[in-house]
C-alpha cells in the first residue's frame, strides 16, 4: 500500500520569503515522487519529480523539492515565494513496483503568498 | 507533442438523469488513463483507471462506470445521477515511468 501525507491545509507567507510545503510519504517498495499545482477550476499541472539520483530536484517556476529516505519526506520549497505561485500544490506517490502506474495523491495543500 | 482533451468544462444535470464525459489523449499510444473526482477543491480520489483497450479497474464501488474503447478514448458514465456524484472530474493519463498529464476537468453538478 501507498500513501501520502500533508500535514498543513494551507501555508501563509509573505511575497519574498522562502516558502516550504511538506509533504511525507509511505510505500513498501521504492518511491517514484511528484509535487503538482493546480489553479482554481483548472486541472493538475506537472511540478517536479523524484526517481533516483541527486536528492535535490529542480522543477519548473523556480520550485525544488528535497527527497529524504530517511524522514520519508519529500517537501517542496522555493526561495523566494512570488504571489503568483498562491494554488493549490498536491503531493502524489507511486510505488515503482506497482502496476498502471497508480499515484496516490495527498490532500492538498493551499499556498497563499501575500504581497 | 502530447495533449489530453477533456469535455465538457461544466455540466449541470437533473437526478436520475444519464453521464457521458469523454477523454481523449492526443500524441501517444497505449497510455494509461484515468479518471479522477476531487470534493470541494481537495484531494483526488482515483475512481478507475485502463492499461488498455477494454480494460477498466475500478477503485472504488459507486454509480459510475468507465469505458475504453479506444487507445486514446477514456470515457466516464453513468445510466443515474445521484446528488452524490457532482464534484470536479479529471482524467490523466501516464506511461510507467512518467508523470500524469492532466485534462482541465469537469466541473458536474447534479441537482
Amino acid at each position: 500500500a501507498q500513501s501520502v501525507a500533508q500535514p498543513e491545509d494551507q501555508v501563509n507567507v509573505a511575497e519574498g520569503n522562502p516558502l516550504t510545503v511538506k509533504c511525507t510519504y509511505s510505500v513498501s517498495g521504492n518511491p517514484y515522487l511528484f509535487w503538482y499545482v493546480q489553479y482554481p477550476n483548472r486541472g493538475l499541472q506537472f511540478l517536479l519529480k523524484y526517481i533516483t539520483g541527486d536528492n535535490l530536484v529542480k522543477g519548473s517556476y523556480g520550485f525544488e523539492a528535497e527527497f529524504n529516505k530517511s524522514q520519508t519526506s519529500f517537501h517542496l520549497k522555493k526561495p523566494s515565494a512570488l504571489v503568483s505561485d498562491s494554488a493549490l500544490y498536491f503531493c502524489a506517490v507511486r510505488d515503482l513496483g506497482t502496476n498502471a502506474g497508480k499515484s496516490t495523491f495527498g490532500d492538498g495543500t493551499t499556498l497563499t503568498v501575500k504581497p | 507533442s502530447q495533449t489530453i482533451h477533456q469535455w465538457p468544462a461544466t455540466l449541470v444535470q437533473p437526478v436520475g438523469s444519464p453521464l457521458s464525459l469523454e477523454c481523449t489523449v492526443e500524441g501517444t499510444s497505449n497510455p494509461n488513463l484515468y479518471w479522477y473526482r476531487q470534493a470541494a477543491g481537495r484531494g483526488l480520489q482515483l475512481l478507475f483507471y485502463s492499461v488498455g483497450i477494454g480494460q477498466i479497474s475500478s477503485e472504488v464501488p459507486q454509480n459510475l462506470s468507465a469505458s475504453r474503447p479506444q487507445d486514446r478514448q477514456f470515457i466516464l458514465s453513468s445510466k443515474k445521477l445521484l446528488l452524490s456524484d457532482s464534484g470536479f472530474y479529471l482524467c490523466a493519463w501516464s506511461r510507467m515511468n512518467t508523470e500524469a498529464f492532466f485534462g482541465q476537468g469537469t466541473r458536474l453538478t447534479v441537482v
